[in-house]
C-alpha cells in the first residue's frame, strides 16, 4: 500500500496570502494524484486530478504540482472560503489511498 | 447533475452487519464509464477507500476489509449498496458513497460524493 503523508499538519494564513500544501508518496504514484477540499460537517470536494488539472469551475487560485513522489498544492491569495481540510489521495495502485490532510487555519 | 444520497441504520450492534445504501439521482447508474464507490472516515480521522463496484458487477475492496465486505447494485432502483460484517467499535464512522470516472492506466479519483451517513457501533 502507497503512504501518502501531508504537510505540515496545520498551516496559519491570513486572507489574502498564500497557503502551500505538501503530500509525499512512499512510492511513485506518477501523476495519478487527485486533491480534495472539505469542510467542518460536509463531504469532501474533488479540487484537482492528475496531480495539476483543475476539477470544474475550481477558480484560478487553487493550482497542482509535481509528479512521482512530491506533490504540491498551491492556494494564491486565500479566500475567507477557502479555510478548510485539505487531502491527497494517489490513485495510482490499489488500493488508492488518502494523505492524513492539512487543516488551513485563518491566522 | 448526478447527486448520490446515503441511507441506513445510524447505529449498528456490535458483531452484526453494517448495511448502507446509496441512491444515485440526475444520472443513470448503469454506465460503464464510472465506479461506484464507498469510503469511510471515523470523527476527526482521514479518508479510507473501502471499495468500489461498476454496473457488471465487478468489485475491488480494500484488503484491510475484503473479508468483511460485500458491495452490490441494483440498477432498476439505481442503487449499490455496501454490507460490512462482523462490526466493532473501529467502525464507527461516516460513511460516504461517491462515482469515480474509470480510467485507462490507473484507478481513479472521486468526482461526486454523496452527503454521507454517519454509522455508530455500539451496544
Amino acid at each position: 500500500e502507497t503512504v501518502m503523508t501531508q504537510s505540515p499538519a496545520t498551516l496559519s494564513v491570513s486572507p489574502g496570502e498564500r497557503a502551500t500544501v505538501s503530500c509525499r508518496a512512499s512510492q511513485s504514484v506518477s501523476s495519478n494524484l487527485a486533491w480534495y477540499q472539505q469542510k467542518p460537517g460536509q463531504a469532501p470536494r474533488l479540487l484537482i486530478y492528475g496531480a495539476s488539472t483543475r476539477a470544474s469551475g475550481l477558480p484560478a487560485r487553487f493550482s497542482g504540482s509535481g509528479s512521482g513522489t512530491e506533490f504540491t498544492l498551491t492556494l494564491s491569495s486565500l479566500q475567507s472560503e477557502d479555510f478548510a481540510v485539505y487531502y491527497c489521495q494517489q490513485y495510482d495502485d490499489w488500493p488508492p489511498t488518502f494523505g492524513q490532510g492539512t487543516k488551513v487555519e485563518i491566522k | 447533475q448526478v447527486q448520490l444520497q446515503e441511507s441506513g441504520p445510524g447505529l449498528v450492534r456490535p458483531s452484526q452487519t453494517l448495511s448502507l445504501t446509496c441512491t444515485v439521482s440526475g444520472g443513470s447508474l448503469n454506465s460503464r464509464s464510472y465506479y461506484w464507490s464507498w469510503i469511510r472516515q471515523p470523527a476527526g480521522k482521514g479518508l479510507e477507500l473501502i471499495g468500489h463496484i461498476q454496473t457488471n458487477g465487478n468489485t475491488d475492496y480494500n484488503p484491510s476489509l475484503e473479508s468483511r465486505v460485500t458491495l452490490s447494485v441494483d440498477k432498476s432502483k439505481n442503487q449499490f449498496s455496501l454490507r460490512l460484517s462482523s462490526v466493532t467499535a473501529a467502525d464507527t464512522a461516516v460513511y460516504y458513497c461517491a462515482r469515480s470516472r474509470i480510467l485507462t492506466n490507473s484507478w481513479s479519483y472521486m468526482d461526486v460524493w454523496g452527503k454521507g451517513t454517519t454509522v455508530s457501533v455500539s451496544s
